[in-house]
């Protein structure tokens, strides 16, 4: 079955530090891939997608994230988190041609120090 | 203001109580889900539906019914609650079931704890 893994289950960041997030996925075939963000008491919010064309995606809020297929890799980064960034981010697959069910990985909490 | 709404915020429930928890979208979406979200746990998908009149199971679909008279409404029914189900419920929907890079709209949750 499909599996979303994302490898940091809690990060702690100064303000001003760059940040990577990682995220891999199991399936050979052709996936939708998504970064959502949760900020304290709200609902998930689309940070950003990547269906299709330039692998390297750009989001809302200074976001981009690199779909490396070799890898099924599709890492999340910020060259400057701000304190504002704290929140659970969620990476999430969708396998084509298969059940087409999404599945999310269990979360990063990031915790920016002001 | 479109968008998928959730209905109660909050619920408490005594174990064994029914309840409903409702979520309606104005977007003319084809799919909808449900999921809970734990801690440590991410979201996990009890219920979904591909139209009207389409349901299947999800990941964690034991205790919970659902049914999709509407495009607009997908209701999840707590059939006796039990403490387990305490968590946050969330209501997705999206344009496509195949996905295409639609992603999907979340509701605002409903947080249900069971004494």
């Amino acid at each position: 079955a499909q599996s979303v893994s994302q490898h940091n289950h809690h990060v702690i960041l100064s303000e001003a530090a760059s940040l990577e997030l990682g995220c891999n996925y199991s399936y050979g075939g052709t996936v939708n891939l998504f970064w959502y963000v949760q900020y304290p008491g709200q609902h998930l919010q689309l940070l950003l997608k990547y269906f299709s064309g330039d692998p390297l995606v750009k989001g809302i809020k200074g976001f981009e994230a690199e779909f490396i297929k070799s890898k099924f890799s599709f890492n999340l980064r910020k060259p400057s988190v701000q304190w504002s960034d704290t929140a659970e981010y969620f990476c999430a697959v969708i396998a084509m041609n298969r059940d087409d069910k999404i599945i999310f990985g269990k979360g990063t909490r990031l915790h920016i120090l002001p | 203001n479109a968008g998928v709404t959730q209905t109660p915020k909050f619920q408490v429930l005594k174990t064994g109580q029914s309840m409903t928890l409702q979520c309606a979208q104005d977007m003319n979406h084809e799919y909808m889900s449900w999921y809970r979200q734990d801690p440590g746990m991410g979201l996990r998908l009890i219920h979904y539906s591909v139209g009207a009149g389409i349901t299947d199971q999800g990941e964690v679909p034991n205790g919970y019914n659902v049914s999709r008279s509407t495009t607009e409404d997908f209701p999840l029914r707590l059939l006796s609650a039990a403490p387990s189900q305490t968590s946050v419920y969330f209501c997705a929907s999206s344009y496509a079931f195949r996905g295409s890079g639609y992603g999907y709209t979340f509701g605002s949750g409903t947080r249900l704890t069971v004494v």
